[in-house]
């Protein structure tokens, strides 16, 4: 899997957005960009996934440059919840559903001040 | 559904002794496998498998057994415990039809001493 490239932690208020940025500048036309995230003390859990076109789920939007070289996980109103560490991993789209795993950086951590 | 669920949450081992993480998932999953945790790190891939009797290694899979029987269960071994296993295991499962979406268990805390 192509490697991505995170800030190693980013810090927002409550109730306003977030941006959080991923780059891949070495991308393959078939890499699938997903986010996830892991609470303090919990297991990583799925955020969203695109591969070129803008994508929006109820927690969070991906919006993907038209390059496709990077990538931003934007929370529209951050809550204090949302901290946590986030991260942006690249899925070849031909690699069977995932059943090898996924490869994580070390990612963002995401701290939300009151 | 009660999704991935891990036993036991805490575990302490003595170096040498061997024990046995439990992993079961309810969703019917094809694909299951195993990851660590250690401190401000993100999870590395140690074994998984893509479905019943069929099981590969992942990036760190040196001290750890597995076998997959049901479909359902997913146990990692470890036969000879070291210091350096103290870390935090998560196991997963997806399917080629949930998008390839992993869903994660809660994770076992061990501590080698």
């Amino acid at each position: 899997d192509a490697k991505t490239t995170q800030p190693n932690s980013m810090e927002s208020n409550e109730e306003e957005p977030v941006h959080l940025p991923c780059n891949h500048s070495t991308i393959s036309g078939t890499d699938y960009i997903h986010w996830y995230r892991q609470l303090p003390s919990q297991g990583p859990e799925y955020v969203i996934h695109g591969l070129t076109s803008n994508v929006n789920n109820r927690m969070a939007s991906l919006a993907i440059a038209e390059d496709r070289k990077s990538s931003t996980l934007i929370l529209h109103r951050a809550t204090l919840r949302d901290a946590a560490v986030y991260y942006c991993i690249l899925r070849d789209g031909y690699s069977g559903g995932g059943a090898d795993g996924l490869t994580f950086g070390k990612g963002t951590h995401l701290i939300i001040q009151p | 559904n009660a999704g991935v669920t891990q036993t036991p949450k805490f575990q302490v081992l003595k170096t040498g002794q061997s024990m046995t993480l439990q992993c079961a998932q309810d969703m019917n999953h094809e694909y299951m496998s195993w990851y660590r945790q250690d401190p401000g790190m993100g999870l590395r891939l140690i074994h998984y498998s893509v479905g019943a009797g069929i099981t590969d290694q992942g990036e760190v899979p040196n001290g750890y057994n597995v076998s997959r029987s049901t479909t359902e269960d997913f146990p990692l071994r470890l036969l000879s415990a070291a210091p350096s296993q103290t870390s935090v295991y998560f196991c997963a499962s997806s399917s080629p039809f949930s998008g390839e979406t992993q869903y994660f268990g809660p994770g076992t805390r061990l501590t080698v001493t």
